[in-house]
């Protein structure tokens, strides 16, 4: 079975310049998530899909920050414009459905972004 | 507002040895616990989980202990190899709900 892909590994962009991230969940899982780590902290959600529609987007810094989730597939996350504070790795999990009782979430190997 | 907490960033022991990481949560809605294990650029990989209505949960050489009352539980590795290096993330949810991770505690086995 195929796990959590992500693209790029790696990105390093200068401040106020746009990035986008692409995630490709695990066949069947209908939740997905989006996950911020920054360094020496454990992941912090920003948001969370189920199927196409948004579950939880409350840690979501709206004003830059934005996510989709088109045909409950495929997600993007994108910065947009970037601070230095974004500097993390973004990883994004998924999750066989979420209904009444906890699922495992599989991770992605991340994409460390640097802003510079 | 940090709702877990793994005080111990690190901790080293020997090969052979039993590794002992702790984790504490503040809230009490909070009704499942997992272990996450995370190697250098990889995403973390899921380890082992306890309900809240177990006090204990077994698989091979990974034990977790849950300690409602005290909002504690800790992670026993018996023995301890030196593949079992790596970062070690303790994550809590309420119901369905999204996880809080801590910050995890990078373990070290000495050969």
């Amino acid at each position: 079975e195929a796990g959590v892909a992500q693209s790029p590994r790696y990105k390093i962009i200068e401040k106020r310049q746009s990035v986008a991230f692409w995630c490709n969940p695990i066949s069947g899982h209908a939740t997905l998530y989006w996950y911020q780590q920054i360094l020496g902290q454990g992941p912090k959600l920003l948001i969370q899909f189920q199927n196409n529609g948004v579950v939880d987007d409350s840690q979501l810094p709206k004003d830059r920050f934005s996510a989709e989730r088109l045909k409950g597939v495929d997600s993007t996350l994108k910065i947009q414009p970037a601070k230095l504070e974004d500097s993390a790795v973004y990883l994004c999990a998924s999750s066989l459905q979420v209904i009444t009782s906890y699922n495992e979430q599989f991770f992605g190997p991340g994409t460390r972004l640097t802003v510079l | 507002d940090q709702q877990v907490k793994q005080n111990s960033p690190s901790l080293s022991v020997q090969e052979g040895r039993i590794s002992i990481l702790n984790c504490d949560y503040t809230n009490s809605m909070f009704d499942y616990f997992l272990w996450y294990k995370k190697y250098p650029a990889e995403g973390p990989t899921f380890l082992i989980s306890i309900s809240s209505i177990k006090d204990k949960n077994e698989d091979g050489r990974f034990t977790v202990f849950l300690n409602k009352s005290a909002k504690h539980l800790s992670l026993h590795i018996v023995p301890s190899q030196p593949g079992d290096s790596a970062v070690y993330f303790c994550a809590a949810s309420a119901g369905a709900n999204n996880l809080f991770f801590g910050t995890g505690t990078r373990l070290t086995v000495i050969p």
